[in-house]
């Protein structure tokens, strides 16, 4: 079974507006931590940001924001405000704390390409 | 500036042939990682070191090999045992003080099989 699910392969938005790109999980641990990158088509993996299992306000960073939703195990990606460079693939991983907390290993989903139109 | 750089940007093997992949931080982080990413798809951990001297397999190591002899280095290679190596090839480190510490990657290296 996948850890990470994005159901969406592609999406697109008008610039200016906003933009929610979903990511389920599956985890049995209690404590886990998500995070979102960004992968424009150079190539380069770019930190959005992360959210703790146990925090307890949703993440937010500048125009990004994580909408947490735990018991649905969801933690899907807000963008307001999208502009033109916000075009590229966006990845959602997790890190789960299944080795006494000191693996640091991620396990990303298959990504969303993102297209933001003038 | 720190960060991560991976050299080349792009490399040809021949079959039969052994390449390696650079990859050098100025992070002072601990832990390094090797990913891999075929097209349309997510990344795939192949190889990750937490300290030196130590590394562990992902979930597609067969056909791989690494080293991490210092801190700042994590060379992949890529043997004549993958049979598939044609994809792009990511690079990572992460600090080891906490577990919201996200994966810093390097830009990436694509192998294509001449």
């Amino acid at each position: 079974a996948q850890k990470i699910t994005q159901t969406q392969p592609g999406m697109f938005v008008q610039e200016k507006e906003a933009v929610t790109l979903d990511c389920t999980y599956d985890t049995s641990d209690q404590s886990y931590g998500l995070f979102w990158y960004k992968q424009p088509s150079s190539g380069e993996m770019i930190f959005l940001i992360y959210q703790g299992s146990y925090d307890e306000q949703n993440a937010t960073e500048g125009r990004y924001s994580l909408n947490f939703q735990k018991a649905r195990k969801s933690a899907n990606l807000v963008i307001s405000a999208s502009q033109l460079g916000d075009s590229a693939m966006y990845f959602c991983a997790m890190r789960e704390n299944n080795s006494g907390g000191s693996n640091y290993k991620l396990t990303f989903g298959k990504g969303t390409l993102l297209t933001v139109n003038p | 500036d720190g960060g991560i750089t991976q050299s080349p940007k792009y490399l040809f093997r021949k079959e039969g042939q052994n390449v390696t992949l650079s990859c050098e931080q100025n992070l002072n982080h601990d832990a390094m990682y090797w990913y891999r990413q075929d097209p349309g798809q997510g990344l795939r951990l192949i190889y990750y070191s937490q300290i030196v001297n130590d590394f562990q397999k992902g979930d597609i190591a067969e056909g791989y090999s690494v080293s991490r002899e210092k801190k700042e280095s994590f060379p992949l290679t890529v043997t004549s045992a993958q049979k598939n190596p044609t994809a792009f090839y990511l690079c990572a480190s992460s600090a080891r003080t906490g577990p919201n510490q996200p994966q810093h990657f390097g830009d990436g290296t694509r192998l294509s099989i001449l």
